[in-house]
């Protein structure tokens, strides 16, 4: 199985909610990866889990918290959010640090 | 910071023509260049890649070149085809789990 799934494909948010985006990979990747990628931009890294233990965090806002509960699932936890939220939020998996990145197919995500 | 310039941003070309993107990176201590297609509405996916220890590799229509003394890396397309039409990203890293990515190449092959 060389695949990242992410649930769910869409989500539409207001700015008082609390939502999360799930991330999964059986591939026994121990690196899970967090990017936000808006539209016509490269993708932006958010955070980086390595061997379940967050290891980069890009300076993300407090609003967006992730979670990594076991080796194989990546969460991000949503509260607050702004309108300028909105993306497409890829999660990602590698073997290493210097390997192939694996993606997801992305939550595209709407706050209003 | 470390940093990845991409040329062209935008790059059209006739079918069956070639197609040349081209990134320069930042951080001497990269070893590991991928290069990624994004279609409309889908995820990244790897095309190509190529470490540092190596200067050039190739599959089939698709190939990449590396010159670490220049710190520059480009991706070559042969033979393109209306399919090869997307967003193509090269991204490098230094082995810390950052991938630094360029800006983005988007591509038409015009039939």
């Amino acid at each position: 199985d060389t695949e990242v799934t992410q649930t769910p494909k869409h989500l539409v948010m207001g700015m008082t909610n609390k939502k999360s985006l799930k991330c999964e990979q059986h591939m026994g990747h121990r690196a899970m990866y967090w990017y936000k990628q808006k539209a016509k931009k490269p993708p932006e890294l958010m955070f980086v889990y390595s061997y379940e233990k967050l290891s980069i965090n890009e300076s993300v806002p407090s609003r967006f918290s992730p979670e990594c509960p076991n080796s194989s699932l990546l969460n991000l936890h949503l509260h607050a959010l702004q309108p300028e939220d909105s993306a497409l939020y890829l999660c990602a998996s590698s073997q290493d640090q210097r390997s192939e990145q694996y993606f997801g197919p992305g939550t595209r995500l709407t706050v209003t | 910071g470390e940093n990845v310039e991409q040329h062209p941003s935008t790059l059209s070309v006739q079918e069956g023509d070639s197609a040349v993107i081209k990134c320069t990176y930042s951080d001497s201590a990269s070893n590991y260049f991928p290069w990624y297609k994004q279609e409309l509405g889908k995820r990244p996916q790897l095309i190509i890649d190529i470490r540092s220890n190596v200067g050039e590799k190739k599959d089939q229509r698709i190939a990449v070149t590396l010159n670490k003394t220049a710190k520059h890396f480009s991706l070559h397309i042969t033979e393109t085809q209306p399919e090869d039409s997307a967003v193509y990203f090269c991204a490098s890293t230094s082995g810390t789990y950052k991938y630094i990515f360029g800006t983005g190449t988007r591509l038409k092959v015009l039939a």
